[in-house]
């Protein structure tokens, strides 16, 4: 159980398109999802949190325009890197808090974008 | 500003011993300490939760150790597997909200 997807594992896109990643809760229901960044050989970085029904939260740093949330469900959140340039490649992670479940985040499997 | 280290980038340990990783940090209370497993190109595992009033915590062969005052965490891997080898994450949450920091990792290679 507590199984988190993230679509697509890997993207390469020209510089100036727009990207979109999905994160599923596949078998429960996840109010708060939380998309990360990960370069390499670094710690995940938090980018927002974001929540079901209403506006992601960003962290400080994180352009919200060019970084757009939608968690329009409690099993799906998008993230779409608008405009993307070559220094947004990155390993993108999502992660989801089980409502009613125990105080832990399940991590999807990430997303490798690659902007040429 | 908030800061979590990871003692050493990498660590190698022989097979069946207990491999000992530590997880500093400065400037922060947590309500939980967390340890989490990363595989190459892979989204983080889960492990472990210790909250700040335990000191310790086991789960098969790891055990966690949390300290406050020093404001470390220790993770035992014992009897090693060279399936052990992955980056071990240690992350901090808060109180206020449900955010968690993550340290860099460390690199752990078991060897046969």
């Amino acid at each position: 159980g507590a199984v988190v997807s993230q679509h697509p594992s890997r993207v390469i896109c020209k510089s100036g398109t727009s990207v979109k990643i999905e994160c599923r809760s596949l078998d429960f229901q996840a109010t708060t999802m939380f998309w990360y960044r990960q370069f390499p050989k670094q710690s995940l970085m938090l980018m927002a949190t974001s929540n079901e029904g209403s506006k992601a939260t960003y962290e400080q740093g994180v352009e919200k325009d060019k970084f757009l949330i939608n968690h329009a469900s409690l099993t799906l959140s998008t993230l779409t890197v608008t405009s993307a340039h070559p220094e947004d490649s990155s390993f993108y992670i999502c992660s989801a808090l089980m409502v009613g479940g125990p105080n832990e985040q399940f991590f999807g499997p990430g997303t490798r974008l690659t902007v040429l | 500003s908030q800061k979590i280290e990871q003692n050493s980038e990498a660590l190698n340990i022989q097979e069946g011993k207990t491999a000992t990783l530590t997880c500093n940090y400065t400037n922060y209370s947590p309500a939980y300490l967390q340890w989490y497993r990363q595989d190459p190109g892979r989204g983080p595992v889960f492990l472990l939760l210790i909250r700040e009033n335990e000191k310790e915590k086991r789960k098969e062969r790891l055990k966690v150790t949390f300290d406050t005052t020093l404001k470390q965490s220790l993770f035992h891997i014992t009897a090693s597997q060279p399936a052990d080898s992955a980056t071990y994450l240690c992350a901090l949450e808060g109180r206020r909200d449900d955010k968690i920091i993550f340290g860099k990792g460390t690199r752990l290679h078991i060897l046969p």
